[in-house]
């Protein structure tokens, strides 16, 4: 069963490129990597997905290295907006939703 | 298109009492999913329904069900409620439920359960 490892939190600077690493070393082979971003009393909204290599939209990336075992999501020029939850989360979705596992959460907090 | 809705947003209860939370998904979506989310232990799968069929549960105890309407929305129930069951419950609907290894979970903004 994939679990992952997350940074509790981290701290930026407004207009900072952010790079929050999981880690996943048990991540089998059907597994897909997502990204969410959680505010404050709010459900958790979708970043990026991806399975391997590198993925890129309109708000960030995300590197997979050849082994899978880890993530990196990457922000480019992080802003005020963007403080908050970000949770990594390892599984696939073909058998349904009980083969996802959250991470921990790295809480970002993006300073003037 | 509407987002997943979930009902109450807050809601007080006592110890022994029971709650009802309900969740309608963004339509066309046939997988709805439940999740915990407290301070200690963070976001944990509670159950995922299907075509009103249960797939999946997680590891909570039996006072913890669910069930699936024909129209996908979603009710999860929680009985003889104790003090530790205060969370944030969250709904989530997928469109993909089957055959596909990716997916996207939508999820709604939760119901805000206290028990005293």
């Amino acid at each position: 069963l994939a679990k992952t490892t997350q940074p509790i939190s981290m701290d930026s600077y407004e207009g900072q490129e952010v790079n929050i690493t999981c880690s996943h070393n048990n991540i089998a082979t059907n597994d897909y990597i997502t990204w969410y971003q959680q505010f404050p009393s709010q459900g958790p909204r979708f970043i990026i997905q991806g399975y391997k290599t590198k993925v890129t939209n309109e708000v960030a990336s995300l590197f997979i290295p050849a082994d899978r075992k880890s993530s990196t999501l990457s922000l480019p020029r992080v802003s005020l907006s963007d403080t908050a939850v970000y949770y990594c989360l390892v599984g696939e979705y073909q058998t349904g939703a009980n083969n996802l596992f959250f991470g921990t959460g790295t809480r970002l907090t993006v300073i003037p | 298109k509407a987002g997943v809705t979930q009902t109450p947003r807050y809601l007080i209860k006592t110890r022994g009492q029971q709650v009802t939370l309900s969740c309608s998904p963004i339509s066309g979506h046939r997988s709805v999913s439940w999740y915990q989310q407290t301070p200690g232990q963070g976001l944990q799968f509670l159950f995922e329904y299907f075509s009103e069929t249960q797939r999946n549960k997680g590891n909570f105890p039996g006072r913890f069900s669910g069930r699936q309407f024909s129209n996908s929305r979603s009710e999860m129930n929680v009985s003889t409620l104790e003090l530790g069951d205060s969370a944030l419950y969250l709904c989530a609907s997928m469109l993909h439920g089957q055959g596909r290894s990716s997916g996207e979970l939508f999820f709604g903004e939760g119901s805000r359960l206290t028990v005293l």
